[in-house]
């Protein structure tokens, strides 16, 4: 079974540029979360989207965006870029949406000049 | 004081001896609880998980949870060089299903 992928591995931006990430959940997962792991910051949560609805974001700014399609694959769209948004942008799934394990793909590494 | 608290070690075990991995979290609506490992430069791998108090063990692995004392740990018996990684602890919550991640400890097993 194929696990969770992320698209592109690695990207390159300048500041003040948009960058559009995207990931497909492992097969029959419904729910994708979006996590930032930015040097020395941790882990720290994003967007949770479940059946194409937007359903929890965490304490980051309207320029992190985020969809997600019929297909339960999603995009995360950040707009405006700053040079702190540099960080490894992870992608989980989990089947069905409440308290179900989640499983990371392995990431895109976002780097802005 | 952060939701979910790790030691940021290193954590240095010899081989084939027992690691003890500690992790408290502040939110007592906690309601599930996650160990990952992750290899640096790499995403996070899921090595357990456990809902109830007391013990689950999975192989060389043992998950520990005392809901009363806000406090889950992770025990690694006959550690291997290949376990020589950063060890994130993650709690969900109900309400959200974010999961909030520990720091982590970084773990070195040394041959």
């Amino acid at each position: 079974e194929a696990g969770v992928t992320q698209s592109p591995t690695h990207l390159i931006k300048t500041r003040g540029q948009q960058a559009t990430l995207r990931c497909s959940p492992i097969s029959g997962h419904t729910s994708v979360y979006w996590y930032q792991q930015a040097l020395g910051l941790g882990l720290q949560f994003l967007l949770w989207y479940d059946e194409g609805e937007e359903r929890n974001r965490g304490n980051f700014p309207p320029r992190f965006s985020g969809r997600q399609f019929p297909n339960y694959s999603s995009e995360l769209n950040v707009n405006a870029l700053e040079l702190e948004d540099s960080a490894l942008y992870l992608c989980a799934s989990s089947f069905l949406s409440s308290q179900e394990t989640q499983y990371f793909g392995p990431g895109t590494r976002l780097l802005v000049l | 004081q952060k939701e979910v608290e790790q030691n940021s070690g290193p954590l240095s075990v010899p081989e084939g001896a027992i690691a003890s991995l500690n992790c408290t979290y502040s939110d007592r609506g906690s309601q599930s609880f996650f160990w990952y490992r992750q290899y640096s430069g790499k995403s996070p791998e899921l090595i357990m998980f456990i809902y109830s108090n007391g013990d689950k063990e999975d192989g060389r692995f043992t998950a520990q949870l005392n809901k009363a004392s806000q406090y889950v740990s992770l025990l690694i018996r006959d550690s291997q060089p290949s376990d020589s990684a950063t060890y994130l602890c993650a709690v969900n919550k109900a309400a959200g299903n974010k999961l909030t991640f520990g720091g982590g400890t970084r773990v070195l097993v040394k041959p």
